[in-house]
């Protein structure tokens, strides 16, 4: 079974540009989470979306932040304009649907994201 | 206020001396909780949950409500052990949520 995958792993932007990272969850897993770690500090919880809905977006930082995922299957997380504060790695996680038996969440390798 | 400590960023002991990485939390309700691990140049992993009880890796960990403790635990540290560990706490049992993490620790096994 594949795993989530992210995209880009790393990706250098200047201040002020726009970025957009991608995450293909596990096949058939309704929730999707994103998730951001900046340098030295924990990993803290962005939004869920549960097939395309936005379960939850009360981790959003403001709105130069923009999460989509048309059709319920992949998910795209646009940072526009980028300030040097965004910089950190983004990581992307799938569960199956909740009141099943696993709900472990499985995440992917994490978009690396530099603003200079 | 739903909040995840682990009070050890660094945590270094020498291979084959017990090892505990500290995990307390704060959360009004029954939580889930669970230690995810990252290796060097790999993804985060599950590494155990409470739920399960299970032993992973010779690590164990249980769930003290009354001190509010994840506390997780190997008798044995092993060079291959040395790795990030997260704490981490879902907030309703067998439900999908988010997943509030700890600062992480990260562990040091010298040989």
């Amino acid at each position: 079974e594949a795993g989530v995958t992210q995209f880009p792993s790393h990706s250098v932007i200047e201040k002020g540009q726009t970025v957009t990272l991608r995450c293909d969850p596990i096949s058939g897993h309704d929730n999707l989470y994103w998730y951001r770690r900046v340098m030295g500090k924990e990993i803290k919880f962005l939004l869920h979306f549960v097939k395309e809905s936005k379960q939850d977006e009360s981790g959003m930082p403001n709105n130069r932040f923009l999460a989509e995922r048309t059709g319920g299957t992949y998910s795209t997380l646009k940072v526009q304009p980028a300030e040097l504060e965004d910089s950190g790695v983004y990581f992307c996680a799938s569960t199956h649907t909740p009141g099943t038996v696993n709900t472990e969440a499985f995440f992917g390798q994490g978009t690396r994201l530099t603003v200079v | 206020a739903q909040r995840v400590t682990q009070p050890e960023k660094l945590l270094s002991v020498f291979k084959g001396a017990p090892v505990e990485l500290k995990c307390n939390y704060s959360y009004s309700g029954s939580p889930e909780l669970f230690w995810y691990v990252q290796y060097s140049r790999q993804r985060l992993q599950l590494l155990l949950r409470h739920i399960s009880r299970e032993s992973i890796k010779g690590f164990t960990a249980d769930l003290n409500k009354g001190e509010t403790s994840f506390h997780l635990k190997k008798p044995f540290a092993q060079e291959e052990d040395s790795a990030m560990y997260y704490c981490a706490l879902r907030p309703v049992i067998g439900q999908g949520g988010k997943l509030i993490f700890g600062q992480g620790t990260e562990l040091s096994v010298k040989p």
